[in-house]
């Protein structure tokens, strides 16, 4: 049974990067056909795609974040990993990573990055 | 790249169905069969429901189902029950020219 767990640090000062690992259990992350994604939700509110990577190294990124954003992949390790660059107070979420064909499925339990001073 | 729309709530008695609504334009929920949904309960992670417009993932119940017409893709759920009582969100593929994914505004489902 595949598993995604998210991993980092829970609180990130303004302007620097928040980095967050994905470590994918029970299958490898070099199968081919699906991407592997990082979503997040700010607190209270909806869901927001960020980007998603191939186990080749292409990434698609959300047009809004793509210049703050980095997705890389570590298929040596079973990880992909999430880099936001120059990080303000409206960054606060719950990141999650999921692999995706189509559909989101399945999801890691979500991990909360609060920006603060 | 707006979020996809929804309604806020929706509500219904147990055993009564209920439809939540997703509406896009031609670009994103009307231009491709790759819409899903998604059912989220509080402090836990989303779960696929939907996949491919009306695809149903192993182990979800039949009485969830999808469907779509033009740019609108609706959630239905039969025999409501109370266990349904989440938020319920829609997501669409939204380019010809490259990966790119839109999430709705999601829409709180409410067992009465």
């Amino acid at each position: 049974q595949l598993q995604l767990q998210e991993s980092g640090p829970g609180l990130v000062k303004p302007s620097e990067t928040l980095s967050l690992t994905c470590t994918v259990s029970g299958g490898s992350i070099s199968s081919s056909s699906y991407y592997w994604g990082w979503i997040r939700q700010p607190p209270g509110k909806g869901l927001e795609w960020i980007g998603s990577i191939y186990y080749s190294g292409s990434t698609y990124y959300n047009p809004s974040l793509k210049s703050r954003v980095t997705i890389s992949v570590d298929t040596s390790k079973n990880q992909f990993s999430l880099k936001l660059s120059s990080v303000t107070a409206a960054d606060t979420a719950v990141y999650y990573c999921a692999r995706h064909l189509s559909g989101f499925d399945p999801w890691g339990q979500g991990t909360l990055v609060t920006v603060s001073s | 790249q707006s979020a996809l729309t929804q309604p806020a709530s929706v509500s219904g008695s147990p055993g009564q169905s209920i439809t939540i609504s997703c509406t896009g334009t031609s670009s994103d929920v009307g231009g491709y069969n790759y819409v899903s949904w998604y059912q989220q309960h509080p402090g836990k992670a989303p779960k696929l429901m939907i996949y491919d417009v009306s695809n149903r993932p192993s182990g979800v119940s039949n009485r969830f189902s999808g469907s779509k017409s033009g740019n609108t893709a609706s959630l239905t759920i039969s025999g409501l029950q109370a266990e349904d009582e989440a938020d319920y969100y829609c997501s669409s593929y939204t380019s010809s020219s490259t990966l790119r994914y839109v999430f709705g505004t999601g829409t709180k489902v409410t067992v009465l």
